[in-house]
């Protein structure tokens, strides 16, 4: 089944104290990326791969660390962790990347993790 | 610029009528626009998509209508059913200064009353 596994799906910790969020897809999509949603301000996006070794920031990249050492694998560093970073967080991948002209350009979004910094 | 505004927030509607997200968008460069659904606890999912050489796109009962002079985009769900329950985003893609962008409304949440 093809889909994007993210882990953990619900995780509470303490300001400062380092976390990783895991990120995996089975599609062999090339561009991945990592979103966090809060309520009214919809997905925002923190950091995007076109591949291996090819990263870059989106909208809201402070405090988030990413990398891409193998094409299924994106994960989400957050180095020091601030009450601020508390939210719903989605891995997302696609084959190609979004806005290029041809069809397929579709995202599949993991399950989701649900971070609470206290 | 890079912006993409959706209303309303929250939207209630009865079983069989219509529902109507409008969203609204500045940048030229923007070139595809996706509608995805979420239902809670679980993550987006594409639901219909228009490129802006068309004015308007229809799968079952989901309709996309695009207004490219006015810079906007609607979702209409006929027939809403129950099972439409869910949270809906509209969003826009584009190479942005150099970079590929898919930028998301801030969603909204409807609810079909039986």
């Amino acid at each position: 089944e093809a889909q994007v596994t993210q882990n953990p799906r619900y995780l509470i910790t303490v300001t400062g104290k380092k976390l990783t969020v895991t990120c995996s897809q089975n599609m062999n999509h090339e561009y991945m990326s990592w979103y966090r949603q809060d309520p009214g301000l919809g997905l925002r996006q923190i950091y995007y791969s076109m591949n291996v070794e090819v990263t870059d920031k989106g909208d809201v990249p402070e405090g988030y660390k990413v990398s891409r050492k193998e094409k299924r694998n994106f994960p989400l560093i957050l180095e020091s962790p601030s009450p601020n970073q508390t939210s719903l967080y989605f891995c997302a991948s696609s084959l190609y990347p979004w806005g290029r002209r041809i069809m397929n350009t579709e995202a599949f979004f993991g399950q989701g993790t649900r971070l609470t910094v206290v | 610029q890079q912006q993409v505004k959706q209303s309303p927030q929250s939207l209630i509607v009865q079983k069989g009528g219509i529902s109507i997200i409008n969203c609204a968008y500045e940048n030229t460069a923007f070139d595809y626009f996706p509608w995805y659904q979420q239902f809670p606890g679980k993550g987006p999912a594409l639901l219909i998509a228009i490129r802006p050489d068309v004015s308007e796109k229809k799968e079952g009962r989901f309709t996309i209508s695009f207004n490219k002079s006015a810079k906007q985009f609607s979702l209409h769900i006929m027939d809403s059913q129950p099972g439409d329950s869910a949270t809906y985003f509209c969003a826009a893609s584009g190479v942005i200064q150099g970079a590929q962008k898919l930028v998301f409304g801030q969603g909204t949440r409807l609810t079909i009353n039986p």
